[in-house]
């Protein structure tokens, strides 16, 4: 069966520090991976996506996440948080083979200290 | 891209009654999604809405429960029937646009049942 897991439900950081929220994956077919932001009372954000090419993408608002296949992993990253990145941020795999539904992992908290 | 409306927003429903949810999108799109977000919870796939078909349900979701139209490749509504205060969750419906592995999220009905 596929899955995700974020193994942090929630992480607190420092304004300015760097930020690196885990997903690992397990998926019977070669992935499309997604990051997604939701603030409080606010609907689902594309932060990024990878489909194919370049393992190391990059996304909105100064987030990159890495495809590294021998781990199954897509680990969000960014180099200095901002206050206004505090949400809950969610790791999603879907493929074709699977008719393009998304697996969602159950979130990431993400709290930033002034 | 594509951009998604739901009708409602939110809503207080009384146990025992039922409650549809509509979803725009502002192009055609043949692949629609319906997820639900319970409280405190990650999104789980209900149900993918096809055009000119029945609804194909996700383990844990039936049809009398759940039904879902999809009249045209622009539109669907998912009813949520005989409710109980374990249906309150936020329902968003999602779009795969053509020649994409991109889903596209609206804003989401938050569904409260007392």
């Amino acid at each position: 069966a596929q899955s995700v897991t974020q193994p942090d439900i929630h992480i607190t950081v420092s304004e300015g520090a760097s930020l690196e929220l885990r997903c690992n994956y397990s998926y019977g077919a070669t992935p499309y991976l997604f990051w997604y932001v939701q603030s409080p009372g606010q609907g689902l954000q594309l932060l990024l996506k990878y489909f194919s090419g370049d393992t190391l993408v990059q996304g909105i608002k100064g987030f990159e996440a890495e495809f590294k296949r021998s781990q199954s992993s897509f680990n969000l990253r960014k180099p200095s948080v901002h206050w206004s990145d505090a949400a809950e941020y969610f790791c999603a795999v879907g493929a074709r083979e699977y008719g393009n539904k998304l697996v969602f992992g159950a979130g990431t908290i993400l709290r930033v200290k002034s | 891209s594509a951009v998604i409306s739901q009708k409602p927003s939110r809503d207080i429903c009384q146990r025992g009654t039922s409650l549809t949810i509509q979803c725009q999108v502002d192009s055609q799109v043949t692949m629609m999604f319906w997820y639900r977000q319970q409280p405190g919870q990650s999104l789980t796939l209900i149900a993918t809405a096809n055009q000119g078909s029945e609804a194909t349900y996700e383990s844990g979701f039936v049809i009398d429960k759940f039904p879902i139209s999809r009249p045209n490749l622009t539109f669907s509504t998912l009813t949520v029937s005989n409710m109980s205060p374990e249906d309150s969750s936020i329902y968003l419906c999602s779009v795969l646009p053509p020649s994409s592995y991109e889903q596209y999220f609206g804003p989401g009905t938050r569904l409260t049942v007392t």
